[in-house]
């Protein structure tokens, strides 16, 4: 089994702030980097999907980038609303499992206060 | 389009019974998987299909039989119920066969209370 670590677990972000956080994974046999954002009593929904090394992706405040040979990806949120306040997950997947199997981490929960 | 659906969205079930949790897309998605999350978990993949006639396991299968005869339904059996398996479930859809590129969409979620 394969460890997907999101740290920190959870941060409060004062209205306006800049912050970032980060999924780590095994750096051998990488494939497939999900993130998702999961809001309370709502289902995850999609943000980025990273395949290549040095990937870089955003997506209006929130950018993501990829790093597969040290095994880590950070998410950022520039200018944080209480509106970003959500739970944030990544899914990693590698290529002898390419059929399908996703891990996902336990999530970094971002609390964003007005 | 509906995109991804699940009923029951709470079931209470007493130890040893049986049921099927139904999963359901209108996107014509060839891959469908279960997870179950857990407090301070995250999400965990029960069983998984990359077409109509062929599943595979996840992390966590014990306890779950799938099956999938239409490219739209995904029914998630569990054999005999136990406390263990209180968990909230998740049903999701990618398109394609390789899902490497393809977001997951997620349906609404099953709670499950086992007594």
């Amino acid at each position: 089994i394969l460890n997907v670590e999101q740290s920190p677990q959870s941060l409060h972000v004062q209205e306006g702030d800049s912050t970032n956080f980060t999924c780590s994974f095994p750096s051998s046999n990488f494939y497939a980097l999900h993130w998702y954002r999961w809001e309370t009593a709502k289902s995850p929904e999609a943000l980025f999907v990273m395949t290549l090394n040095g990937d870089e992706k955003k997506k209006g405040r929130i950018s993501a980038t990829l790093n597969t040979k040290e095994g880590y990806s950070y998410l950022y949120i520039k200018g944080s609303q209480p509106e970003d306040s959500a739970t944030y997950l990544c899914a990693f997947m590698v290529t002898t499992d390419s059929w399908g199997k996703f891990q996902f981490g336990a999530g970094t929960q971002v609390v964003v206060t007005p | 389009n509906a995109g991804v659906t699940q009923t029951p969205k709470f079931q209470v079930l007493k130890t040893g019974q049986s049921m099927t949790l139904q999963c359901a897309q209108d996107m014509n998605h060839e891959y469908m998987s279960w997870y179950r999350q857990d407090p301070g978990m995250g999400l965990r993949l029960i069983h998984y299909s990359v077409g109509a006639g062929i599943t595979d396991q996840g992390e966590v299968p014990n306890g779950y039989n799938v099956s999938r005869s239409t490219t739209e339904d995904f029914p998630l059996r569990l054999l005999s119920a136990a406390p263990s398996q209180t968990s909230v479930y998740f049903c999701a859809s990618s398109a394609g066969t390789s899902v490497r590129q393809e977001t997951q969409y997620f349906g609404p979620g099953t709670r499950l209370l086992v007594l």
